[in-house]
This record gives C-alpha cells, structure tokens and sequence, in this order.
C-alpha cells in the first residue's frame, strides 16, 4: 500500500512561537491532502483540504491565518501553526489520496505540546 | 447532535469472546462507510469499508442499514492484538475519496 510519512513526530514549543509539521507521500502523487487534528478522547476533525497548487480549503471553525497550509507538489504539505497556544497541543494527522487510490491513506500523525 | 455517534465503551471482553460495536449517523446523504482501527496514539488504519449488503473478513462483519442510519461491527473469537480503539467513519463521497467524518470511536480491551 501507500506510504504517507510525517515529521516531526513529536514536538514542544513553547506559546507564541510557530511550528511547521510536514507531510509526504513517499511513493505516490498525491493529488489531495487532508489535516486532521485529534484531541485526547475525541474523534478526528477535519482541518482542511489541501489540493497541489491551490489555496487550501478550510473547516468551519478553524482559522486559516493561525493554520498555513501549503501543498506545493503532489508529494508534500506542509502544516504551519502560527503563535501557538497551549490549546493548540493536539494530535495532527495528515492523509493523501490519489487517482490510482480508492482509500485515504493516513500519516503516523504529529504530536504537538505547546508550554 | 454529533454527525457521527458510537457506544461509548470501553469493552473489557475476554480471549474468544464476541463483540459487536454500533454506530449511527445523522446525515442520509451519507455515501460510503467504514470502520477503522486506531491504536493507541498512532494513526487510523482502514479496517473494512461496509456495504448494504453486509460484508465479511475474516472474523470480521459489517453491516449497514441505510434505512435506520445505522452501522455495525461484530468481531468474533476476539485476539489479545483486537485491543484498539474502532472508529466508525461515514463519507459523503463514493468511496473513500473524500471527506471522512469520524466517530469518537469505542475502545476495546481483550484480556487474556
């Protein structure tokens, strides 16, 4: 099957600095990536839908100015979260998808501690 | 109401034991639905996709009913490696080709 990798795996930093997670689909052209984010005990939300070349298209509810999303080629997306809070600690998982997959295809997800 | 509901588990259940899991969705424009398995701050790993005809694999079945807007997975002759947390996942979109919506998903624990 497709292999979608992330990194970092895990990171702390502290409030108000900026971190970038990285998304990659290492084996195939993905035409759309999604972020997902998870907070302990609750289901996967939906951040974003991120298609290569275009502008990112965002959740209701989740701020595209904190959250930069970019996906500039069919194998990589990358996650901004800007001025992070503590409340931003979180489990962020990516996923792609392409024409030749039926299924999403998950990252291992990124952990996010903010101080 | 959440678009995506589950039991709220957990489910302590013994080795060769079986379990069913139930999960219904509010949206009837649902398409396509799935369970999927996540284990303990890893991803979520597509487990088996659910037809309204029913499916199986292995020890695995899944049922839908479109009518109820309710979905189903039973587990039988439950293994030590079953323990993980099964999210049940609903798509607007044919396949898995767009947008999931998960459940919080139900937490299983097989003892020995």
């Amino acid at each position: 099957g497709a292999v979608v990798s992330q990194h970092p795996s895990w990171v702390i930093c502290k409030s108000g600095t900026s971190v970038k997670i990285e998304c990659r689909s290492l084996d195939f052209q993905a035409t759309t990536m999604f972020w997902y984010r998870q907070f302990p005990k609750q289901s996967l939300m939906l951040m974003a839908t991120s298609n290569e070349g275009s502008k990112a298209t965002y959740e209701q509810g989740v701020e595209k100015d904190k959250f930069l999303i970019n996906h500039a080629s069919l194998t990589l997306s990358t996650l901004t979260v800007t001025s992070a809070h503590p409340e931003d600690s979180s489990f962020y998982i990516c996923s792609a998808i392409s024409r030749d997959y039926y299924e999403q295809y998950f990252g291992p997800g990124t952990r996010l501690t903010v101080t | 109401r959440k678009e995506v509901e589950q039991d709220p588990g957990p489910f302590n259940v013994p080795e060769g034991a079986t379990v069913a899991f139930n999960c219904t969705y509010s949206n009837s424009a649902s398409q396509s639905f799935f369970w999927y398995r996540q284990d303990c701050r890893k991803e979520p790993k597509l487990l088996m996709s659910v037809y309204s005809s029913g499916n199986e694999d292995g020890r695995f079945t899944a049922q839908l009913n479109r009518a109820s807007q309710y979905i189903s997975l039973l587990i039988r002759d439950s293994k030590l490696s079953d323990s993980a947390t099964y999210l049940c996942v609903v798509s607007y979109y044919g396949g898995s080709q767009g947008n999931l919506i998960f459940g919080k998903g139900t937490k299983l624990s097989v003892k020995p």
